[in-house]
Formats: C-alpha cells, structure tokens, sequence
C-alpha cells in the first residue's frame, strides 16, 4: 500500500467509448503524474499537474484529458482511443515537483484494453 | 537525445547476488532512481543516488558513477520474492524523471 489508489483497477472500452480513470492520494503531496506503460518500454509521462495546476503536457493526444480538482485527486479522461492506447496506466505523487530527490509513490495501475 | 539502458532481462539462482546496471545520457542530472515493479503492481521505490558511490540499504545497494553515466543495483541473498522488473530511472536538468525500460528479473531456485 503506498498511499495512492487508482480506480478501475481494469477497463475494457470501444474506440467510440468515454470513460475515466480515477487517481486519489492521500500523502499530503502537492505534485501528481500520469504515466503510460506499455509492454518492455519505458514509462512515458504524460501530464504532471504541481498544486493543482498542469506544468507538463508531453506531446498527448486530445483524446485523453486530464483534471485535478484538488491536490488529493487525478482524473484522465478518456474519448475515442485507438487500440494502440491499450496499456497500464499509472498514477503517481511526490511531495514536489521541480526538486531533486523527491521520489514518486504510485498506485496499483489501471489496466486498459480497448477493442 | 535522452537515454536509458539497461538489461531487458537477467536470471539468477535464490541466495547468489545479481548486479543490473544501467549507463544513461541525459540532458542533465540531478539524481538517479531505482524502482521495484512485482507483475501487475505499482512499481515502489528502492534508492536515491546524487553523488558518486556506494548506498547500501540492506540487501539492496546501489551504486552511481556520474563521469561514466553508470549505475548499478546490487542484490545480495536472493529470495524468490525479488523475482520482478527493477526500473532505473535519472532526473534530469528539469527534474523530469526519463525511464529506463526495466530490467526483469528471475530468481531460480
């Protein structure tokens, strides 16, 4: 348990379907992640929002759509993905973002498919 | 570009040690981390490195060489339990974290 839930755990969805994944920490942190893990590649990071706000957007497609609420939650919000973005999507925190040292806690993942 | 390398995939026998290293080129460097990732788990942090050398944190030590972009996990007395991926991961100058692709590991009794 390190102290970052994801839900679903697993999602299967159509390309014309719309969905969300749900990331909550409940470290106190200030900075929260979403990375993309696809089979023997390396993590691929594709937003990182610090105190709410978004400072990284690398490159993603408009077909996934992030919202952080609060410093405690995550969302990814997903439209008409391409079975090519079937993979592990996990969420992560760290106390900051933009200093070194600080390792990210992540959760368990959320494993999609889409068909 | 920005790089990671490290072994795809490495066996080794319950109670030996295995050493998996990792060389890097990044744009900077503030720091080089080591995860553990069990199949269908978060992946959870192992050790931290800044400066050059040894840390030792139990069975687990890890060690960095900033001149060579090296680095290595050292794991001693194996058990079956350290069957998993272990992923090397360096900060670079905009504290941004560029992964390696994950060394997985088999232990064999």
């Amino acid at each position: 348990e390190t102290g970052v839930t994801q839900t679903p755990r697993h999602l299967v969805m159509g390309m014309t379907n719309k969905k969300s994944l749900k990331c909550e920490q409940h470290l106190g942190h200030n900075a929260m992640y979403w990375y993309k893990q696809s089979a023997k590649k390396p993590l691929e990071l594709m937003f990182v929002y610090s105190l709410e706000e978004r400072v990284e957007n690398n490159s993603v497609p408009s077909r996934f759509s992030p919202e952080c609420p609060n410093s405690s939650h995550l969302f990814l919000h997903l439209h008409t993905l391409q079975p090519e973005d079937s993979a592990l999507y996990l969420c992560a925190s760290s106390q900051n973002w933009g200093r070194g040292g600080h390792e990210q806690f992540f959760g368990p993942g959320t494993r999609l498919t889409v068909l | 570009g920005q790089n990671i390398d490290q072994p795809t995939e490495m066996t080794a026998t319950e109670g030996a040690i295995v050493q998996i290293n990792c060389t890097y080129q990044t744009s900077g460097f503030n720091g080089l981390f080591w995860y553990q990732q069990h199949a269908g788990e978060a992946p959870t942090f192992l050790s931290y490195n800044v400066l050059d050398g040894l840390e030792e944190k139990g069975r687990f030590s890890s060690f960095l060489s900033r001149s060579k972009g090296y680095s290595y996990l050292l794991l001693k007395e194996l058990q079956m339990k350290d069957s998993a991926s272990y992923l090397c991961a360096v900060s670079d100058s905009n504290y941004q974290l560029i992964w390696g692709a994950g060394t997985k590991l088999i232990i064999k009794p």
